[in-house]
């Protein structure tokens, strides 16, 4: 399967532990986005890296979030300490395709679902 | 602020109607618009995409139309059957960013 791989698939945390979502891209693809959806909400852009480069984390809240594509490996998005209104489904895209010049689809995972208790 | 309306929220139609689903967006420096699929508890597939300088896009079924001026784009199903249940989302690209909107959900009545 050349899709895009993510894990956990579904994940539960209590309130101040720490959550590690990952994402493999496709097969070729250097550039990895994440989107968060709320309940009943439209997706939202949070962070856009490159290999071993964050280009876009305007959609990250400053606290708690980071995220990482390292040389080798997933991209890893890590939310520490996480409260109830973290819980939401996480998913993450790959493109081939460079900054300005996305003129080719994302392609998205089946998503991480993270339930604060 | 790139903003993405979809409307209407819920559509509820008899199988074999056509259905018509409407985005609209507030800035028209797009590169381009692509139309996605998501089933409850499931990811995004991807529908259609439209390319900024393209009017149109068809698959099978389905049928995109993009009126970049005025910052539209309808997706036209034709012949719905129930397996078209789901909600259908979308999204633009600035730049590198897609702005989605908040989705249409579609029930298809055997």
């Amino acid at each position: 399967n050349a899709g895009v791989m993510q894990n956990p698939r579904h994940l539960v945390r209590r309130r101040g532990q720490e959550a590690r979502l990952r994402c493999s891209p496709m097969k070729g693809h250097s550039h990895v986005y994440w989107y968060r959806q709320l309940p009943e909400e439209g997706l939202k852009f949070m962070v856009y890296l490159q290999k071993e480069n964050i280009i876009d984390e305007s959609g990250m809240p400053k606290e708690r979030f980071s995220a990482e594509f390292p040389k080798e490996g997933p991209s890893i998005l890590r939310i520490q300490q996480v409260v109830r209104g973290d819980s939401a489904a996480y998913f993450c895209a790959s493109s081939p395709l460079g900054v300005g010049r996305n003129t080719g689809e994302l392609f998205f995972g089946e998503g991480s679902r993270l339930t604060v208790l | 602020k790139q903003e993405v309306t979809q409307i209407p929220a819920a559509l509820s139609v008899p199988e074999g109607e056509n259905l018509v689903l409407n985005c609209s967006f507030t800035d028209s420096a797009i590169y381009n618009l692509q139309w996605f699929r998501q089933d409850p508890g499931k990811g995004l597939t991807s529908l259609l995409l439209i390319q900024s300088s393209q009017r149109e896009q068809t698959s099978g079924r389905l049928n995109a139309s993009l009126d970049k001026s005025s910052g539209r784009s309808t997706l036209y199903i034709a012949a719905s059957q129930p397996g078209d249940s789901a909600t259908y989302l979308c999204a633009v690209v600035n730049d590198y960013k897609l702005s989605f909107g908040a989705g249409t959900t579609v029930t298809v009545r055997a």
